[in-house]
């Protein structure tokens, strides 16, 4: 099983303020993703990677983006937080040629 | 395009009693099909999934669900709910491991 870590867990944070959720896995997978998932509501991928310098939209459009510096580490930034943006940020990963995702615990995001 | 549906947004089951938790799917290729479960302020937790094979698929918490393609079903089965159960499940389809399209989800409530 894959130990994938976000943080912060909740964050509450005035609008316009600029953010950064972190997600880390220490299992050496390739593929890693963002997804979001509003309370009652399917999860939607907005972010995804498939390796060090590779980074891609996903299906849902996101004013966020992502950085893949490193193999075990992307980070989810928002430049200017809007009360839009409140929801649950998941972060997962999954090895390059494996059948099964990942899920990390989730970042709750508010947005004031 | 692939989508899933999941039918209930709320099911309640009393303790010991068989839980079914319905999911229909389409897809214009094979599917990977997967369900996960996510408890209150957690992430998401792989229960079981459907690559190729056996369709009768057996997962963790003596969940098991049965891939039946006539149908587009992967249904989830449990013969007697716990109390530890109650949580949000997610069906999941996937055409490549790395992309999963997620159901809207059904939180199962257990009484005692």
């Amino acid at each position: 099983e894959a130990d994938i870590y976000q943080t912060p867990r909740y964050l509450v944070i005035g609008t316009g303020k600029k953010i950064t959720l972190e997600c880390s896995q220490t299992m050496g997978h390739d593929k890693m993703y963002w997804y979001q998932q509003d309370p009652g509501m399917e999860l939607h991928l907005i972010h995804y990677s498939y390796g060090v310098n590779s980074t891609e939209k996903g299906d849902l459009s996101s004013e966020s983006t992502v950085s893949r510096i490193r193999t075990e580490h992307f980070p989810l930034t928002l430049e200017s937080a809007r009360p839009s943006h409140t929801s649950q940020y998941l972060c997962a990963s999954s090895e390059f040629s494996g059948n099964t995702i990942y899920f990390g615990e989730g970042s709750w995001l508010t947005v004031v | 395009a692939q989508s899933v549906t999941q039918l209930g947004s709320h099911v309640s089951v009393s303790e010991g009693a068989l839980v079914l938790l319905r999911c229909n799917y389409s897809s214009s290729v094979p599917p990977y099909l997967f369900w996960y479960v996510q408890y209150p302020n957690q992430g998401l937790q792989l229960l079981l999934k459907y690559t190729t094979g056996a369709t009768l698929v057996k997962g963790i918490n003596g969940f098991e669900a049965e891939f039946k393609k006539s149908e587009t079903s992967f249904h989830l089965t449990k013969p007697s709910a716990h109390m530890s159960d109650a949580a949000e499940y997610f069906c999941a389809v996937s055409d490549r491991i790395d992309k999963l399209i997620f159901g809207t989800g059904t939180r199962l409530q257990v009484f005692p």
